[in-house]
């Protein structure tokens, strides 16, 4: 079974330009979520799908951060105008999310770092 | 504050010792799940436990529940270098939101 992946795994951008990760789930899981992880930190959530509807996105800074998820499977994950404190790790996790107690797959990141 | 908090930050241990980690949250959960993550690497799943459950195991692997005290335990038994990593506890609500803590890193010394 293919894992989830992300692309790219690094990217530099200067502060205030715009940056987008992309992210494929494990085929046939509902729900897809994005983590921002800032190093020595704990993988904070920005935003969770269900299939194409969002169910949370309560910690998205909306002012700059963006999320979709077209069809219900690829996302995407975009900051517009980057800042030095979204130098992190950004993680795609997926789950089967047909019901509760489930386990989430999560994909090898994407490190970002503004300068 | 949805996320745990575990406990202790680092632990350092000699390989074949045990490595205990804890976790504690405010909010009723559905489940409680373990994760671990190596440097550089995304986060893999260790174990799950229900509210509904008090204690699990996998290999060498035990996890407690306590709901009442809203906090959990890990217990990693008979350590390997290969354990070096960091874990986190996610505290899982309805509608499948996980929530990660801070994270326990670990280091084994052969």
């Amino acid at each position: 079974e293919a894992g989830v992946a992300q692309s790219p795994r690094y990217k530099i951008i200067e502060k205030r330009q715009s940056v987008a990760f992309w992210c494929n789930p494990i085929s046939g899981h509902a729900t897809l979520y994005w983590y921002q992880q800032i190093l020595g930190q704990g993988p904070k959530l920005l935003i969770q799908f269900q299939n194409n509807g969002v169910v949370d996105d309560s910690q998205l800074p909306k002012d700059r951060f963006s999320a979709e998820r077209l069809k219900g499977v690829d996302s995407t994950l975009k900051i517009q105008p980057a800042k030095l404190e979204d130098s992190a790790v950004y993680l795609c996790a997926s789950s089967f999310g047909a019901g509760l107690n489930t386990e989430a797959f999560f994909g090898q990141g994407t490190r970002l770092t503004v300068v | 504050s949805q996320q745990g908090e575990e406990d202790p930050q680092a632990l350092s241990i000699q390989e074949g010792e045990n490595a205990t980690m804890n976790c504690s949250y405010k909010t009723s959960i559905n489940n409680l799940q373990w994760y671990r993550q190596n440097s550089g690497r995304g986060l893999v799943h260790l174990i799950l436990i229900r509210s509904n459950e008090r204690e699990k195991h996998s290999g060498r692997l035990r996890v407690t529940l306590d709901t009442s005290k809203k906090s959990s335990s890990l217990l990693i038994t008979a350590s390997r270098a290969a354990d070096t990593a960091s874990y986190f506890c996610a505290t899982v609500f309805t509608g499948n939101q996980f929530y990660f803590g801070t994270g326990t890193s670990l280091t084994v010394i052969p």
